[in-house]
């Protein structure tokens, strides 16, 4: 059974740049595309963006300028770095794997849902 | 960019059935995924591809999709069921990926 761990720092100051980094055991991380998801307190989900396991990306525009994600599959892990934080960027930081689907009938691709998902970390940007 | 609307919450006593709502332009044209969230835990995937359970999901969780609404429906619903449930799709247009906005069921 395939489960994700985030790690990094939980306080980042404003204007710097937030760096999390997501374990994955249970599986290999060779296929799926790998995910960041983050959450505001009280709020609700905003997907950041994916990485697939070769390397291709894709992300959020309104985070786009600032989001890179890398992926490490000789240990497992994938990356989040997010520059220019600021307040507003306070949040929990999820890493999920997703799972691509197509229409049976006509081949087409039909996007990715997200299973499963790592317990989250808490980050704050504050000074 | 592609919007999706849930109401903020949604009321239903032990043993009802309690339907949550996610609307979106001609969203049955898309493929429409729920999460279901407790306090302070990850969001659990709960149905896929409109209306997939995943292992372990009770049969009590189905979903629908048609027109502009798609609907999770939880039947005989359990304390255990009070939780914040999220859609999600795939915006084809732009190849990014939304979520709606949320909707907190109560259990009476």
């Amino acid at each position: 059974q395939v489960q994700l761990q985030e790690s990094g720092p939980g306080l980042v100051k404003p204007s710097e740049t937030l760096s999390l980094t997501c374990t994955v055991s249970g599986g290999s991380i060779s296929s799926y595309y790998w995910s960041w998801i983050r959450q505001p307190p009280g709020k609700g989900l905003e997907w950041i963006g994916y990485i697939y396991y070769s390397g291709s990306t894709n992300y959020n525009p309104s985070l786009k300028s600032r989001v890179t994600i890398s992926v490490d599959t000789s240990k497992n892990q994938f990356s989040l770095k997010l520059s220019s934080v600021t307040a507003a960027d306070t949040a929990v930081y999820y890493c999920a794997r997703g799972h691509s689907h197509y229409d049976i009938l006509t081949g087409y691709y039909k996007g990715i849902w997200f299973d499963p998902w790592g317990q989250g970390t808490l980050v704050t940007v504050s000074s | 960019s592609y919007v999706l609307t849930q109401p903020p919450s949604v009321s239903v006593a032990p043993g009802q059935t309690a339907r949550i709502t996610c609307g979106g332009n001609n969203i049955g044209s898309k493929s429409v995924h729920w999460y279901q969230q407790k306090p302070g835990q990850a969001p659990v995937l709960v149905v896929y591809d409109d209306s997939d359970r995943p292992s372990g999901i009770p049969e009590r969780f189905s979903g629908s999709n048609s027109g502009n609404t798609a609907t999770l429906t939880i039947s005989r619903v359990e304390a255990g069921d009070e939780a914040d449930y999220y859609c999600q799709v795939w915006d084809s247009s732009s190849d990014h990926y939304v979520f709606g906005t949320g909707t907190k069921v109560t259990v009476l």
